[in-house]
């Protein structure tokens, strides 16, 4: 049964520090881990998505890898903001299925 | 907005009454996945629905939870007699197709509250 854990549960960080992220998942056949952004009381924004194939993808002041042998994925953020504060999920779809299974998620809080 | 369109944002209920939760998929999209976020929890798996067909409904509960994607019209996510443990946020999503490498783009959620 597939588990994601994501750590730290939260973080607070002075403006323009980079970050990382950290996301583990326990069965390595994945299709796909995408990172979300949610804000309180928002619904799910897309960041990131990798493929099983690949190893990381880039957005802007993000960068998401992926190790599938190691069962890993970190998010990086860099030069962080206040509007970066938000809580952020990452999710897998694992081989055969269909749903993501979600961690739950951290809270990132960036101060001013 | 071209978007997965959900509404009610929010919904009040009272313990026992009904609650009807509806989503539109992005234009194009056959595929409507629901999740459930539980206060303090992460999002879980509901449903899966394609037009007319309920595909996987293993994560939903046994009793009082029914789903349904017709050939016209949004995607219904129905509760009935609800109690206060369905007090959550419910999120929908949908995709064009129903292979694991297409991305589910997810809408706003409906935040049902029962009193």
């Amino acid at each position: 049964k597939q588990e994601v854990t994501q750590i730290p549960a939260a973080l607070s960080v002075p403006e323009g520090e980079n970050l990382v992220l950290n996301c583990s998942f326990t069965d390595s056949a994945i299709y796909n881990l995408q990172w979300f952004r949610q804000d309180p009381g928002k619904g799910l924004t897309s960041l990131l998505l990798i493929q099983s194939s690949q190893r990381e993808q880039t957005s802007g002041r993000l960068n998401a890898s992926l190790d599938k042998s190691s069962g890993r994925s970190t998010l990086y953020i860099a030069a962080s903001q206040p509007g970066d504060s938000a809580t952020y999920l990452c999710a897998v779809i694992t081989s055969g299925t269909y749903k993501y299974i979600f961690g739950t998620g951290t809270r990132l809080k960036v101060l001013a | 907005n071209a978007g997965v369109m959900q509404n009610p944002r929010h919904l009040v209920r009272r313990r026992g009454q009904e609650a009807r939760l509806r989503c539109s998929p992005m234009k194009g999209h056959s595929h409507v996945y629901w999740y459930r976020q539980l206060p303090e929890e992460g999002l879980k798996f509901m449903v899966y629905l394609q037009k007319e067909n309920i595909i996987d409904e293993s994560g939903m509960p046994k009793e009082r939870f029914s789903a349904e994607f017709p050939k016209e019209g949004p995607s219904i996510l129905r509760i009935q007699q609800v109690v206060r443990g369905d007090s959550a946020a419910y999120f929908c999503a949908s995709s064009p197709g129903g292979t694991s490498n297409q991305p589910q783009h997810f809408g706003d959620g409906t935040r049902l509250s029962i009193l």
